[in-house]
Order: C-alpha cells, then structure tokens, then sequence
C-alpha cells in the first residue's frame, strides 16, 4: 500500500527566510504532484514532476524528484506573506490516474 | 471553460437520508474521481472512472455510489448519510495516458450530517 508523508506538518517563518517542505512516499512511483490549498478553497497545482532529477520552478518555489531516494521537496525561496497556503504532494504511476495524498503541510509566513 | 464544477457548495444531512452530489466537467476529460478532505487526513480517493460506463473503488468506497454515463458527468450518491460523512468532498478530472497531465479540481461540496 502507497503511503505518502510529509513533514513538517506545520511551519512558520519569517518573510525572507528560505525554507523546503519533504515529502516520502513508500512504493516506486513515477509522477509527483504538488499542490496548494487556501483555507475554503479547492486546489491549485503547482508542478507535476515525472523523471528522477527533475526540477521545476516557478517563482518563489522550486519542486524536485528523487525517484530512487523516494523523496520530493518543495524549496521556498525568500518567503513573502502571499505564500501561506496549505501544501500537499501527492503521487501517483503512470498510466494509473489515481492520486495518494501527504497530509499537508500548513505553513505561514510571518512579516 | 468552466473546468470541473460541483454542486451543492453546501449541504446539511440528517442521518439517514440520501442526496447526489454533482459534478461535471467540459475538458473532455476521460479520468473523473471522487475524493474527501477530512482535517489532517489530505484527501483519500472514494471512486474514480477511467471513461463513460466504467468506475471503480478508491481506497474509502463505502457509503457511496457513483455511475458515469456521459464523459461530461460523475455524481456521487451518498444512500443513507451518517455523522462520518461530514467531510469536504472535492470532484477531480484529467485526461488519461503516460504524461504529465494535471488533475484539475472542483471548487468543493461542504456536507455536514447531524
């Protein structure tokens, strides 16, 4: 059985501080998600990562896979207040649509 | 495109009655899934379809139902609501295949059973 772990559950931290959120998942998996969630709201994706090594940035975050280490981490860059948000990965195979979701990592940024 | 619209946004239950939750999507989209939020848990799969006229259980089917008759349309039927059921339920579509399709999501259904 796939299960995905995140940590931390929570964190907060100061605007300008950089910071990476991990997230494990327990069986070979090639497609990895994150997405981020504002309280009440639905979810928005952030990247989709399919190889091992890959690396994707957009602003402030930078996602990347290890396949082999089972591992993805999602790097804030110079946090600013606008970035407090609920963040999930989730992963999946290819080929195979169904998402396992970590439990989410509730980060805020302080000013 | 709207994307993926559910409906109700809100609904309070008594336990034991039944109601539909909608979900629809214009993408043309083959993958359609249902998942519920409950704090601290993410979000676990309840059932997903793969095309018109084939579904199948996620990994917390029971107490729901779902059919797909349309590729545009996947309800979620709950049959007999219990306290358990008070959760957010969020609908999900994508297209289907080995490349990196996001899994585009509905604005959520709060349900709360007393």
């Amino acid at each position: 059985e796939l299960k995905v772990e995140q940590n931390p559950l929570f964190l907060s931290m100061q605007e300008g501080k950089n910071y990476t959120i991990y997230c494990n998942y327990s069986t070979t998996s090639d497609r990895l998600y994150w997405y981020r969630q504002d309280p009440g709201k639905s979810l928005e994706s952030l990247f989709v990562l399919l190889s091992n090594g890959a690396v994707k940035q957009e602003g402030r975050l930078m996602a990347s896979l290890d396949t082999k280490a089972r591992l993805s981490t999602l790097h804030i860059t110079a946090a600013v207040h606008d970035l407090s948000a609920t963040y999930f990965c989730a992963v999946g195979n290819l080929g195979n649509e169904k998402l396992t979701f970590g439990t989410g990592t509730r980060l805020t940024i302080i000013p | 495109n709207a994307g993926v619209t559910q409906t109700p946004k809100f609904q309070v239950l008594k336990t034991g009655q039944s109601m539909t939750l909608q979900c629809a999507q214009d993408m043309n989209h083959e993958y359609m899934s249902w998942y519920r939020q409950d704090p601290g848990m993410g979000l676990r799969l309840i059932h997903y379809s793969v095309g018109a006229g084939i579904t199948d259980q996620g990994e917390v089917p029971n107490g729901y139902n779902v059919s797909r008759s349309t590729t545009e349309d996947f309800p979620l039927r709950l049959l007999s609501a219990a306290p358990s059921q008070t959760s957010v339920y969020f609908c999900a579509s994508s297209e289907t295949g080995t490349g990196a399709y996001e899994q585009y999501f509905g604005p959520g259904t709060r349900l709360t059973v007393t």
